[in-house]
């Protein structure tokens, strides 16, 4: 089966200490993306990745890292969380078709974190 | 102004009624124009996608495109209970991956 999939999917931690989520898909898919989503401010994007070994900023970078030594997986690394990390969060992936408009992001399941 | 803007607040309609959401866009480069469906606590999934002018139907969906207003829209005939969910609207700009999503409507369907 096509899928994206997160680990873990709920994680409650505490102000500062290191933690990874990672994301892998199945689907040889090119582009992955990392999104937060909040009450009342939609789904921002956090970092996203055109290929192995590179990646780039989304909208809200700071506080996180990423590294894409392989296709399919894409970790977010928190290393010093904080409370306002506190979030849910969404890997995505998708696969660019050239010369075509269209191409779907398949989103995995979401990882809730609280940060105490 | 933002990139991508959804009318705010919760949109109740009754059952087998249609529900219209509104979405506008500030990128004139923007090529392709996504809705996601998206029930609490789970992730988006595509429903509709649209990149030329005019309507594009799917089933009880139908996506309508004006670039030359930066508007997209979605209308969902004959609603039912399990159309209540939040409806984010996303655009792509030309030859970029990147998905700019709006904030989202919630639809309550009443039955």
């Amino acid at each position: 089966e096509a899928q994206v999939t997160q680990n873990p999917r709920y994680l409650i931690t505490v102000t500062g200490k290191k933690l990874t989520v990672t994301c892998s898909q199945n689907m040889n898919h090119e582009y992955m993306s990392w999104y937060r989503q909040d009450p009342g401010l939609g789904l921002r994007q956090i970092y996203y990745s055109m290929n192995v070994e590179v990646t780039d900023k989304g909208d809200v970078p700071e506080g996180y890292k990423v590294s894409r030594k392989e296709k399919r997986n894409f970790p977010l690394i928190l290393e010093s969380p904080s409370p306002n990390q506190t979030s849910l969060y969404f890997c995505a992936s998708s696969s660019p078709q050239r010369g075509a408009p269209y191409n779907e992001q398949f989103f995995g399941p979401g990882t809730r974190l609280t940060v105490l | 102004q933002k990139e991508v803007e959804q009318n705010s607040g919760p949109l109740s309609v009754p059952e087998g009624a249609i529900a219209s959401l509104n979405c506008t866009y500030s990128d004139r480069g923007s090529q392709s124009f996504f809705w996601y469906r998206q029930y609490s606590g789970k992730s988006p999934e595509l429903i509709m996608f649209i990149y030329s002018n005019g309507d594009k139907e799917d089933g009880r969906f139908t996506a309508q495109l004006n670039k030359a207003s930066q508007y997209v829209s979605l209308l969902i005939r004959d609603s039912q209970p399990s159309d209540s969910a939040t409806y984010l609207c996303a655009v792509r700009a030309y030859g970029n991956n990147r998905l700019a999503f709006g904030k989202g409507n919630q639809v309550v369907v009443i039955p």
